[in-house]
């Protein structure tokens, strides 16, 4: 069974900093994706990873697939309040995307 | 922008009626899928459907059911509700062959 887990579930850090979020999973996917998820709404795509070594950026976010590994991370640079959110992330296994847990990210200023 | 829709967004509904869950996607994906969620807690899958006519149950036991008649739309029906059944409802969609999943913006049940 496929399982996915992130590190850490809940992080706080100040304007400014630097800090990466974790995605490890159990078996074998070259499909990873991110999603954002902000207070009582929905999710959002963030990052589709499809092969080993993709690195993915979008302002100050940065996304990495290592699937010998089968390590993912979710790099925030500079961090700003607005980054304050949940973020996802899922691999892709028989037609399904498996979440992990979640990371709650608070952006104190 | 993902075209996928729900509604209502919000309910609130006694314990025991009957409620359904309206999700429709204009984007032709044949796969489709219903979450439950608990405030900033994980997403639980509890149904799934690969094409018209075809419905899978997910990973979380739900009371609930789905039906597949058309493509385009993916509606879960609650026979009885319960105060359980509180919970933030989100319905995604995909393509094929792909895996990314399009997210509507959800219906938070209450059940009073």
């Amino acid at each position: 069974e496929l399982k996915v887990e992130q590190n850490p579930l809940f992080l706080s850090m100040q304007e400014g900093k630097n800090y990466t979020i974790y995605c490890n999973y159990s078996t074998t996917s070259d499909r990873l994706y991110w999603y954002r998820q902000d207070p009582g709404k929905s999710l959002e795509s963030l990052f589709v990873l499809l092969s080993n070594g993709a690195v993915k950026q979008e302002g100050r976010l940065m996304a990495s697939l290592d699937t010998k590994a089968r390590l993912s991370t979710l790099h925030i640079t500079a961090a700003v309040h607005d980054l304050s959110a949940t973020y996802f992330c899922a691999v892709g296994n028989t037609g399904k995307l498996i979440f992990g847990q979640g990371t709650t990210l608070q952006v104190k200023p | 922008e993902a075209d996928i829709y729900q509604t209502p967004r919000y309910l609130v509904i006694g314990t025991g009626k009957k409620i359904t869950l309206e999700c429709s996607q204009t984007m032709g994906h044949d796969k489709m899928y219903w979450y439950q969620q608990d405030p900033g807690m994980e997403l639980h899958l509890i149904h799934y459907s690969y094409g018209v006519n075809s419905t899978e149950k997910g990973d979380l036991s739900s009371e609930s059911t789905v039906s597949r008649i058309r493509t385009e739309h993916f509606p879960l029906t609650l026979e009885s509700a319960r105060p359980s059944h509180t919970s933030q409802y989100l319905c995604a969609s995909a393509r094929g062959y792909s895996y990314e999943q399009y997210f509507g913006p959800g219906t938070r049940l209450t059940v009073t």
